[in-house]
């Protein structure tokens, strides 16, 4: 079964700070995903990696996939208010869809 | 496009009551998905669908769920009797291949008093 964890479940930081949350799965994937969730929204696609190395931008998002450590990364730059949300990793086991980590909720503080 | 589209987008409904959530996928995708999120559980893959065909439904709670996917524009899930615990946020999410990513509709806000 594959399990997908995320850290820090909860981060609360300061406006202008970088940070980084972590998703770690259990079996071999090359496509994991990432989300935003605003409250009460729905699910906001970010990040679409497909493959060892991979590396995407947009803003002050970074996103990154080792698949032999069966790791990504979630790199915040100089963090403003406007990205307050959830964040979820989702990684592709084979042909059974998403499955989701616990979700990171994160709150920037000016 | 106008994306995933979900209906009704909040329900409130009695126990025991027969409750029914709608989703029209994006026109062309062949994949379809009904999620479940609770505070407590998070994000669940009910039950999905490749073209009109369902694949797995091992996460289909209990057999008071059924759904169907009598066409490739449109979705149901149903759940009789519904009960308290029933009481979620439904999403339902569609792909036409990975590399794109999946689409989630807006949601379904389902209170079973």
């Amino acid at each position: 079964e594959l399990k997908v964890e995320q850290n820090p479940l909860f981060l609360s930081m300061q406006e202008g700070k970088n940070y980084t949350i972590y998703c770690n799965y259990s079996t071999t994937s090359d496509r994991l995903y990432w989300y935003r969730q605003d409250p009460g929204k729905s699910l906001e696609s970010l990040f679409v990696l497909l493959s060892n190395g991979a590396v995407k931008q947009e803003g002050r998002l970074m996103a990154s996939l080792d698949t032999k450590a069966r790791l990504s990364t979630l790199h915040i730059t100089a963090a403003v208010h406007d990205l307050s949300a959830t964040y979820f990793c989702a990684v592709e086991g084979g042909a059974d869809g998403l499955t989701f980590g616990k979700g990171t909720h994160l709150i920037i503080q000016p | 496009d106008a994306g995933v589209i979900q209906s009704p987008r909040h329900e409130v409904t009695e126990m025991g009551q027969e409750v029914t959530l709608r989703c029209k996928p994006i026109s062309g995708h062949n994949s379809l998905f009904w999620y479940r999120q609770t505070m407590m559980r998070g994000l669940e893959l009910l039950i999905y669908f490749n073209n009109n065909v369902p694949i797995d439904d091992s996460g289909m709670p209990e057999d008071r769920f059924s759904a169907k996917m009598p066409n490739a524009s449109f979705s149901t899930l149903k759940i009789q009797p519904s009960e308290p615990r029933d009481s979620a946020v439904y999403f339902c999410a569609s792909s036409l291949v990975y590399r794109y990513g999946y689409t989630f509709g807006s949601g379904t806000r389902l209170t079973v008093v």
